[in-house]
């Protein structure tokens, strides 16, 4: 069965404490691996799509990296308006349309 | 305001109950889905539509669940016979494949709306 799991559930970090997220993917055939941005109480909001194994895309403060079997999304000197859930999303060969995503990681950013 | 638009916000009814949710897509994307998110958990897919054709749906899609989009701009979320376990937040969301955006919008680019929230008591 396809899967998408993201750790940790929650992550505690000071302004300016750097750390990555994580999501372990099994899929078949990856058509695409997806980062969100969702505030509380709001929907999703985009963030990266990679495709390919090496692939890195960056903003801000946010770098996104793609392996074979999972993602990382690192965050540098993240200030508290970073704080957020994290989702990652799998797309795979034989989904169709469908985004198959992980649980989230709340991240939350103390001044 | 150019973004999907959900309503209502927050829906509160009773078990047995029908209710509806519409939701405006950002007006030049053909594809809409509907998805279902409860606490502490990830989107889940439900179903989507290119233009007005239904064209996938998940297994969560019960009988008692069923989509509209009558003329491939807004769409309708009906659930008849609600259910406590329908409790949760309903998000719909846009993008747009083929023609001039292909190249810049991917089918895993979507734009959210901000959700409708049920509770059923």
């Amino acid at each position: 069965e396809d899967q998408v799991t993201q750790s940790p559930e929650a992550l505690r970090l000071q302004e300016g404490e750097s750390s990555s997220l994580n999501c372990s993917y099994t899929v078949s055939g990856l058509r695409g691996l997806f980062w969100y941005r969702q505030d509380p109480g709001k929907g999703p909001e985009f963030l990266f799509t990679l495709y390919s194994a090496g692939e890195e895309k960056e903003k801000e403060r946010l770098k996104a990296t793609l392996t074979k079997k999972e993602s990382f999304l690192h965050i540098t000197a993240p200030k508290p308006e970073d704080s957020a859930t994290y989702l990652c999303a799998a797309r795979h060969n034989n989904a169709g349309n469908m985004l198959t995503f992980g649980g989230g990681t709340r991240l939350m950013v103390k001044p | 305001d150019t973004g999907v638009s959900q309503n209502p916000r927050h829906k509160i009814t009773k078990r047995g109950q029908n209710v509806t949710f519409r939701c405006d897509p950002i007006s030049e994307h053909n594809r809409l889905y509907w998805y279902r998110q409860t606490l502490g958990q990830g989107p889940e897919f439900l179903t989507y539509f290119q233009n007005e054709a239904q064209l996938e749906k998940s297994r969560l899609l019960s009988d008692r669940f069923s989509a509209e989009r009558p003329k491939g701009s807004f769409s309708t979320l009906e659930i008849q016979r609600t259910e406590q376990g329908d409790s949760a937040m309903y998000l719909c969301a846009s993008n747009h494949v083929g023609g001039i955006e292909v190249s810049r919008v991917g089918t895993g680019e979507l734009f959210f709306g901000e959700g409708s929230r049920l509770t059923v008591l």
